[in-house]
């Protein structure tokens, strides 16, 4: 079945720094990659879509400049949370569809960030 | 506006005790109704994928099931590592084609 690994599975940080989360589909190329974040017994909150050599779009109410996609190749996207306060802390999933059309999404592990 | 819902939010059952979750959907065209397992601290893992009414998909003791409005997913003599969160999504016809989540059901095997 479809791979998608993500580095890291966790993280802690202190506040005000930088913290770069990088996806990859390991056995498939990816045209979309999807990345959500997950509160505690809550589902999923979708943040951003990014296509491949393109801009990310992000969902209504998700700062674009405080979380930074960049999508550079079919197996690589990359999340950079600027600036991480508290309340950024959260669980990040990334997801990857692949190109050849079909509709699955495959997620991540998933990445725990603690901001302290 | 597309909507999903999934009912039971919470499911206790003892092993071998058979149930089915339901995924309630509004959506404008249908393309494709999504089941996940997700366990705690981990990613969603995909299970099925369904297109059409009719339609039925199975996989060691889950079956999943789609109709115009619902989806179920059958649990059939459920064991303890059946234990997780099951999430529901739908990807519609209109703009946006992303996956709309249900809110999910936790299941609780019992031995």
């Amino acid at each position: 079945g479809a791979v998608v690994s993500q580095h890291p599975s966790w993280v802690i940080c202190k506040s005000g720094t930088s913290v770069k989360i990088e996806c990859r589909s390991l056995d498939f190329q990816a045209t979309t990659m999807f990345w959500y974040r997950q509160f505690p017994k809550q589902s999923l909150m979708l943040m951003a879509t990014s296509n491949e050599g393109s801009k990310a779009t992000y969902e209504q109410g998700v700062e674009k400049d405080k979380f930074l996609i960049n999508h550079a190749s079919l197996t690589l996207s990359t999340l950079t949370v600027t600036s991480a306060h508290p309340e950024d802390s959260s669980f990040y999933i990334c997801s990857a569809r692949a190109t050849s059309g079909a509709d699955t999404q495959y997620f991540g592990p998933g990445t725990r960030l603690t901001v302290l | 506006e597309d909507q999903v819902t999934q009912s039971p939010e919470a499911l206790r059952l003892q092993e071998g005790e058979s149930s089915s979750l339901n995924c309630s959907y509004t959506v404008s065209g249908l393309r494709g109704l999504f089941w996940y397992r997700q366990d705690p601290g981990k990613g969603p893992e995909f299970l099925f994928t369904l297109y059409s009414a009719g339609e039925e998909k199975e996989k060691e003791r889950l079956k999943a099931t789609l109709t115009k409005k619902e989806s179920f997913l059958h649990i059939t003599a459920p064991k303890p590592e059946d234990s997780a969160t099951y999430l529901c999504a739908v990807r519609s016809g209109g703009a946006t084609n992303k996956l709309i989540f249900g809110t999910g059901t936790l299941l609780a095997v019992q031995p």
